[in-house]
């Protein structure tokens, strides 16, 4: 199965401040890649499709980037809501897999 | 409003059965594939499988192949996550989710768009 890293495992970064998160695959995922955010006691949230597409209802200072096995979730102007647990998945081979989160908090 | 909502938390014992589901409204219910994933604190997030309801195609991850069951009633517009003899390491939040793509082939390779709260299942002598 395909393994997804992700790098930090922590993110500490004050409010205002751009933060930037890694997504490796162990191969190619080509662009079948997603991002979600998670805070506590609550489910998954879709932000990021395709790579670089944003989900409905997502603010344009959130991005996505990436290709094959290298991928980048950017946030720009931290704000409060954006402390939270984020994980990449792959959807192109059986099964599809999660990464092990990268968590964003104060600094 | 696309909605998914889940069944309550269970407390079961080891070798118990046990069905949660999955009560999807708000959009067609066949024409989507809806899945389940497990998350414990020790693992995080884990794709369990998913089920088209239109036709109950249904893939598996492998780590969940034989250990669970996937099932949808189109007419209930629910999918049902099933245990015939549960295990303590079963203990986890469950999630429903829905594939954001709409129909059985292009909706395969899809991320989950919209997610139930989570039932919780204990699993505990």
């Amino acid at each position: 199965e395909i393994v997804m890293t992700q790098s930090p495992a922590t993110l500490s970064v004050s409010p205002g401040e751009g933060a930037t998160l890694s997504c490796r695959a162990s191969q190619s995922v080509n662009t079948n890649l997603a991002w979600y955010q998670q805070k506590p006691g609550q489910a998954p949230r879709l932000l990021i499709y395709g790579a670089s597409t944003r989900a409905t209802g997502i603010p344009a200072r959130v991005s996505g980037s990436g290709s094959g096995t290298e991928f980048t979730l950017t946030i720009s102007g931290l704000q409060s809501e954006d402390f939270a647990v984020y994980y990449c998945q792959q959807y192109n081979d059986w099964p599809r897999t999660f990464g092990q989160g990268t968590k964003v908090d104060f600094k | 409003e696309v909605q998914l909502v889940q069944s309550g938390a269970e407390l079961k014992k080891p070798g118990e059965s046990l069905s949660i589901s999955c009560k999807a409204s708000g959009y067609s219910f066949s024409g989507y594939w809806i899945g389940w994933v497990r998350q414990t604190p020790g693992k995080g997030l884990e794709w369990m499988g998913i089920i088209y309801p239109g036709d109950s195609d249904i893939r598996y991850s492998p780590s969940f192949q034989g250990q669970v069951k996937i099932s949808a009633d189109k007419s209930l517009t629910t999918a049902y996550l099933q245990w015939s003899s549960l295990r303590a390491s079963d203990s986890a939040i469950y999630y429903c989710a829905r594939h954001h793509g709409l129909g059985r082939s292009s909706g395969l390779y899809s991320s989950f768009d919209f997610w139930g709260q989570g039932t919780l299942v204990t699993v505990s002598s």
